[in-house]
């Protein structure tokens, strides 16, 4: 399997644009979760889904975030409107079973984003 | 507070010697606590994962410590190489969540 995989590796957008960026998990992990990286806050949990459903979304900044997961295979968090402060590092992130003791997390390569 | 913090923030070591990297917490109760090792521009990936019932984890020359009483947990790297250096990140799995340090950044210089 070819781990986690994200895209696109890196985007730069205007300020007030609208940004979409995507994952595929590893095949047969039932769990994804997408995380933003900044130098200020390290890793936070955005949103994650146990079985294409949302599971918990607290971690959604604000309404200009949202996820999808339409199939097993394919995720999506699109940022509309885009703003400077959303710059960062996103990774998206696969494990199998949810609430499993010692399930591990893979990471993608991770998505950096820069807003002007 | 952050639930997780990591110390030091920062460390520059020379090629072949030993650290040990610290992990303080205070969630509770938790399923399992891993460390990550996140090379720059890539994603996180895990070196050992423990359960709140183990106390050392051993994963070649990475060996991480898990006190539940103090709740402490350390990574120690022994001969270090080039190739160490990276963020370290301590991360407890909380129910359905996995709460993270803000990682030690650790430079390995020859």
């Amino acid at each position: 399997d070819a781990g986690v995989i994200q895209s696109p590796r890196h985007e730069v957008t205007e300020m007030g644009q609208e940004v979409t960026l995507r994952c595929k998990p590893i095949s047969g992990h039932n769990s994804l979760f997408w995380y933003r990286q900044t130098m200020m806050r390290g890793l936070e949990l955005l949103i994650y889904f146990n079985n294409n459903v949302p599971i918990d979304d607290s971690g959604m900044p604000e309404d200009r975030f949202s996820a999808k997961m339409p199939n097993a295979s394919f995720s999506t968090l699109k940022i509309q409107p885009s703003e400077p402060r959303d710059s960062a590092v996103y990774f998206c992130a696969s494990s199998l079973g949810q609430g499993a003791m010692n399930t591990e997390a893979f990471f993608g390569q991770g998505t950096r984003l820069t807003v002007v | 507070k952050n639930q997780v913090e990591q110390s030091p923030q920062s460390l520059i070591i020379l090629e072949g010697k030993n650290c040990t990297l610290q992990c303080n917490y205070t969630v509770s109760p938790f399923s399992n606590l891993r460390w990550y090792k996140q090379d720059t521009g890539r994603g996180p990936v895990s070196l050992t994962i423990m359960t709140f019932s183990e106390n050392t984890k051993s994963n070649g020359r990475y060996t991480a410590t898990l006190d539940a009483d103090t709740k402490q947990s350390s990574l120690h790297i022994t001969a270090s190489q080039l190739s160490d250096s990276a963020s370290y990140i301590c991360v407890l799995h909380n129910t359905d969540k996995l709460i993270f340090g803000t990682g030690t950044r650790l430079q390995v210089f020859p």
